[in-house]
């Protein structure tokens, strides 16, 4: 049990699909989080959560619609994406925003394959 | 600008041996924490050790501990009998805000 549990562990689909990706967390967390994790560039911060609050949004296309019905759960709504989107979507969570200097607690992300 | 910078994209070191990766960063920020983070293959990435910036003495975590040089802007990773399981990408990073910087990683493999 990893405390942040994201589905699918895998997903393929054409750029006029819609998916969407799912994070949980049974930690008690306030704060949930978005990352985009691509070959050889640096983890990108796409989404910040608080208490359900979205607090930041990283420039991401609109193609990318986040959603946190409560603090346990956060989705990624995703349509009409690119060929570029591929990567691994990493979602994780910390007690509270201004608690990031503990680190945050990851899931094993999502590998999305746009074709 | 707030950076990471990881020198090493890739290592390799014998089973029970020492290895040591390197990370910069670059921060304006006076009061900051620093981290290093494992990503195995399962993906999860996992927190290995943090350092508070204020703090002079290095941090230690059974066999990894770090080596803090808060005016040269450097906090190495220092592995200690290396095991197989320690296979994997190695992330520096510092908060930011309600945020984090990473590297772009080391992949360290551990050769039997």
């Amino acid at each position: 049990e990893t405390g942040v549990t994201q589905t699918p562990r895998h997903l393929v689909m054409g750029m006029t699909n819609k998916k969407s990706l799912k994070c949980e967390q049974h930690l008690g967390h306030n704060a949930m989080y978005w990352y985009k994790q691509s070959a050889k560039k640096p983890l990108e911060l796409m989404f910040v959560y608080n208490f359900k609050e979205q607090t930041e949004n990283n420039s991401v296309p609109s193609r990318f619609s986040p959603e946190c019905p409560n603090s346990s759960h956060l989705f990624l709504h995703l349509h009409t994406l690119q060929p570029e989107d591929s990567a691994l979507y990493l979602c994780a969570s910390s007690q509270e925003i201004a608690a990031s200097n503990y680190g945050y607690t990851f899931g094993s992300g999502t590998r999305l394959t746009v074709v | 600008a707030q950076t990471v910078t990881q020198s090493q994209p890739e290592m390799s070191v014998q089973e029970a041996e020492t290895v040591t990766l390197s990370c910069t960063y670059d921060t304006s920020e006076n009061n900051y924490y620093l981290f290093w983070y494992k990503q195995p293959p399962s993906r999860q990435m996992i927190l290995v050790i943090r350092q508070e910036a204020y703090k002079q003495q290095n941090a230690t975590e059974n066999r990894f501990s770090v080596n803090f040089q808060k005016a040269a802007k450097s906090f190495s990773l220092k592995i200690s009998d290396s095991q197989l399981g320690d296979t994997a990408m190695y992330f520096c990073a510092h908060n930011y805000g309600q945020n984090f910087v990473f590297g772009p990683g080391t992949r360290l493999s551990v050769l039997p």
